[in-house]
């Protein structure tokens, strides 16, 4: 089955302590992304990656790191989380740029 | 820049009536457009798309949305709404760059 994995998909964590949110398709998809949802506000681009060992900054890359090593995976890591990046996380794969992308489930991350 | 307006934050419908969810778009570029939906607790999915093909597209579920390039819009629209169709939809603008641009989403709700 084509899917977009994502984990965790809960995660409670403290400020300042480094964590990474794991990303896997198995689709062969050239670009993956990674978008943040809060209320109101849609959702908006972290980071994309348009293959391996190319990555670029989305709208808001502010605190956040990833890495594209491997063609399907795409991990985001927060060096030192804050409070202000509680929000719930997609990420995405498309076969290329601009065509249909394929969402995981979600991360709903809290940081107090 | 590239833009995606949701003209309706929430839309609310009696079961059995039509649906209308309404998106305008600015773009510089011929553009990809798609509609996305998101259940409750559930990551994004594919309801249809347009890419400079035919004007009126078919999705999944019944929906359909016509590209008016005259009038920069790309509505949703459903003849008959169904308890299951009550969940968030987002627009998506992509084509000039390799970021999408998002809408901010229409929550529709569906009465008995």
């Amino acid at each position: 089955e084509a899917q977009v994995t994502q984990n965790p998909r809960y995660l409670i964590t403290v400020t300042g302590k480094k964590l990474t949110v794991t990303c896997s398709q198995n689709m062969n998809h050239e670009y993956m992304s990674w978008y943040r949802q809060d209320p109101g506000l849609g959702l908006r681009q972290i980071y994309y990656s348009m293959n391996v060992e190319v990555t670029d900054k989305g709208d808001v890359p502010e605190g956040y790191k990833v890495s594209r090593k491997e063609k399907r995976n795409f991990p985001l890591i927060l060096e030192s989380p804050s409070p202000n990046q509680t929000s719930l996380y997609f990420c995405a794969s498309n076969r290329r740029e601009n065509t249909e992308a394929f969402f995981g489930q979600g991360t709903r991350l809290t940081v107090v | 820049a590239q833009s995606v307006t949701q003209l309706d934050s929430h839309v609310s419908v009696s079961e059995g009536t039509p649906v209308l969810l309404r998106c305008n778009y600015s773009s510089s570029y011929s553009p990809s457009l798609f509609w996305y939906v998101q259940h409750p607790n559930k990551g994004l999915q594919l309801l249809l798309k347009y890419t400079s093909a035919a004007t009126l597209v078919k999705g999944i579920n019944g929906f359909e949305a016509e590209f008016k390039k005259s009038e920069t819009s790309f509505h949703l629209t459903k003849p008959s709404a169904h308890m299951s169709d009550a969940a968030e939809y987002f627009c998506v603008l992509s084509g000039g760059s390799y970021i999408p641009t998002f809408g901010r989403g229409t929550s529709l709700i569906v009465h008995p």
